[in-house]
């Protein structure tokens, strides 16, 4: 089954202590990103992955890093979490990002609902 | 940049009734207009797309128009059902920096009530 997958879907977590949030995709894909999602501000932009080591920063990329080692994986990590980072975190792919790209379908994961003390 | 305003953020209609929900953009290269839907506890779905070349696209229930000249872009559900209850969001695609990105709505709260 073509799927993004998001692991953990929870996590509780204090001020300070480093984590990293893990997405992996088995279509194939390209083009990945990650989101956060806060009420009333809909989904914004973290970071995002044109393909293997090639990264760059979205609309809220302070606080967040990506790496791109493998095309299928691409995992969100939170050096130093801070309470402001709690929010609902959405990964998603696509084919191909470029501007030539005529299928630009993003697929998203599961979610993983991040909270810090 | 680009913004994506979406209107209304909450909708609650009659099983049966239509829905609309309207969104507007900003920039004018934009040419790709995709709407997803998001049930509680998952990650958002495509439902409908429309692309700058095609004014209107209806797949069964659902149907997305397009206006380029006025920057606006709807979504109608018509014969609303239970199931259709969730977050639906617009986006507008942007290219930034040599990729394509996309740029969302803050989204619609549908209920339908039966």
């Amino acid at each position: 089954e073509a799927q993004v997958t998001q692991n953990p879907r929870y996590l509780i977590t204090v001020t300070g202590k480093k984590l990293t949030v893990t997405c992996s995709q088995n279509m194939n894909h390209e083009y990945m990103s990650w989101y956060r999602q806060d009420p009333g501000l809909g989904l914004r932009q973290i970071y995002y992955s044109m393909n293997v080591e090639v990264t760059d920063k979205g609309d809220v990329p302070e606080g967040y890093k990506v790496s791109r080692k493998e095309k299928r994986n691409f995992p969100l990590i939170l050096e130093s979490p801070s309470p402001n980072q709690t929010s609902l975190y959405f990964c998603a792919s696509s084919l191909r990002g470029g501007p030539e790209s005529s299928y630009n379908e993003q697929f998203f994961g599961p979610g993983t609902r991040l909270t810090v003390l | 940049g680009e913004n994506v305003e979406q209107h209304p953020s909450t909708l609650s209609v009659q099983e049966g009734d239509s829905a609309v929900i309207k969104c507007t953009y900003s920039d004018s290269a934009s040419n790709y207009f995709p709407w997803y839907k998001q049930e509680l506890g998952k990650g958002p779905q495509l439902i409908i797309d429309i692309r700058s070349n095609v004014g209107e696209k209806k797949d069964q229930r659902i149907a997305v128009t397009l206006n380029k000249t006025a920057k606006h872009f709807s979504l109608h559900i018509t014969e609303t059902q239970p199931e259709d209850s969730a977050v639906y969001f617009c986006a507008a695609s942007i290219v930034q920096g040599g990729s394509e990105k996309l740029v969302f709505g803050k989204g619609t709260k549908l209920t339908v009530n039966p």
